[in-house]
């Protein structure tokens, strides 16, 4: 299946910084879904985002669905050592029948 | 609680054999599906089943087997024919299968190859 681009591969940041990561596609998709991994667990969804254009936010999370409908941005601000983890971007197509399409990932490193 | 509860935790498969792997949900999703989970990659569909007594092949589906009996059950089997079983699986579940609903994931079944 298709697969979203997921960018960065890694982040390492100290405390405090804030973090971005992005997704792309070259397919449009109507649902984008952020999840947080973390080692030995499965993801749990951070925020849903169902309109172009739309900004969500989740206390320090803030992620966009982008106008074109082919990529999303998800903000950490004020990282704290909690937010280490694996954050994986996903989308959902009107065809696709539930069947998400997942980023590879971004590992954050926060360091005190 | 309501959740998703995947069993066991850790899973050891001999050669030629087959195991299964549990996943129950309370959440009374219609939608269930199951992924696969290597290292340094995002998740991939193994199968998914948008109602009980129903359920479809996913992007590698090959070496695996499924059924939905019941709403709440979705167990998938590792054959022996899947040769390289060595992963991360992950259940997961959605109120319905669409484009509006976001999917719930389980803690994993980590299967490791004895």
């Amino acid at each position: 299946g298709q697969q979203l681009n997921q960018s960065p591969q890694s982040m390492f940041i100290q405390e405090g910084e804030d973090v971005s990561m992005n997704c792309t596609s070259s397919s449009i998709f109507n649902t984008w879904l952020w999840y947080k991994q973390e080692p030995g667990e499965g993801p749990v969804l951070l925020i849903a985002l169902y309109k172009a254009g739309e900004l969500t936010s989740n206390g320090r999370l803030t992620a966009q669905f982008g106008i074109t409908r082919k990529d999303s941005f998800l903000n950490i601000s004020a990282s704290i050592p909690s937010d280490v983890g694996i954050y994986f971007c996903a989308g959902l197509t009107t065809d696709s029948w539930g069947k998400l399409q997942f980023g590879a990932g971004t590992q954050v490193v926060v360091t005190p | 609680d309501g959740g998703i509860t995947q069993s066991p935790k850790y899973l050891f498969r001999k050669e030629g054999q087959n195991v299964t792997l549990s996943c129950e949900q309370n959440l009374n999703h219609d939608a269930m599906y199951w992924y696969r989970q290597d290292p340094g990659q995002g998740l991939r569909l193994i199968y998914y089943s948008q109602i009980v007594n129903d359920f479809q092949k996913g992007d590698i589906a090959e070496g695996y087997s499924v059924s939905r009996e019941k709403k709440e059950s979705f167990p998938l089997t590792v054959t022996s024919a899947q040769k390289n079983p060595t992963a991360f699986y992950l259940c997961a579940s959605s109120i319905v299968a669409r484009a509006n609903q976001p999917q719930h994931f389980g803690d994993g079944t980590r299967l490791s190859i004895l």
